[in-house]
């Protein structure tokens, strides 16, 4: 496609839930990151792959929260028995992962834990 | 742990008015780059500086980066209601190589007609 996706772009659950959230980057694309972003804030790193390196984690909040990226491609972030918490916009973005770092983000999913 | 710190948090002015966004860290950055956000959409990339001292033009939009790379700052000339929005800035800090970008808290800029 043109651009990133995601999906869903709203998703409301219950605490306790475990919930996936999907990301399609853009085409050619080497390196994929999550960011969670809270109300009006800024975004908040989760997880970054590149390649078939192994993903750097080192922004995860939890050890519930886990994610993939089958093929170089899409990507799955898993959060197991939410919180409230968790509530927040998660956004993923893709880039060509040169030295300058520009990414291209996606709409988002709006989770929201009650 | 690199913190990146933008001000200010709010700014509502009126159309026609000139506005300046600041961004700054204690770190240096390898580059930096300035995104636009409005509700319910994901940032959108408006310009990226790597060279310190390097001024970009995007419209009425000006950006600068700090000759010692710590610093950015966003003007606005003569904003209009379609600038409004949140302004992130986010940074790549060169002493970490982490490929992740740093964001700062935002900037929104209400711009009343």
């Amino acid at each position: 496609g043109a651009g990133v996706s995601q999906s869903p772009s709203n998703k409301v659950t219950e605490k306790g839930k475990d919930v996936e959230l999907r990301c399609d980057p853009i085409s050619g694309h080497t390196a994929l990151y999550w960011y969670r972003q809270s109300l009006g804030q800024g975004l908040e790193f989760l997880i970054y792959f590149q390649g078939n390196s192994a993903p750097d984690k080192s922004g995860l909040p939890s050890d519930r929260f886990s994610a993939e990226r089958t093929g170089g491609s899409v990507s799955t972030l898993t959060i197991q028995r939410t919180q409230q918490e968790d509530s927040a916009v998660y956004l993923c973005a893709s880039s060509q992962d040169r030295v300058v770092n520009e990414q291209f983000f996606g709409p988002g999913t709006r989770l929201t834990v009650l | 742990t690199q913190l990146l710190e933008q001000s200010p948090q709010f700014l509502s002015i009126q159309e026609g008015e000139n506005l300046t966004v600041y961004c700054n860290s204690s770190s240096v950055f390898s580059s930096l780059q300035w995104y636009r956000q409005e509700p319910g959409e994901g940032p959108v990339l408006l310009v990226t500086v790597v060279t310190g001292g390097e001024v970009k033009k995007l419209k009425r939009l000006t950006f600068q980066f700090g000759d010692a790379r710590k610093d950015s700052s966003l003007h606005i000339t003569a904003a209009q209601p379609g600038d409004t929005g949140l302004y992130l800035c986010a940074g790549a800090f060169m002493d970490t190589g982490r490929r992740a970008l740093t964001f700062g808290s935002g900037t929104r800029l209400q711009v009343q007609p």
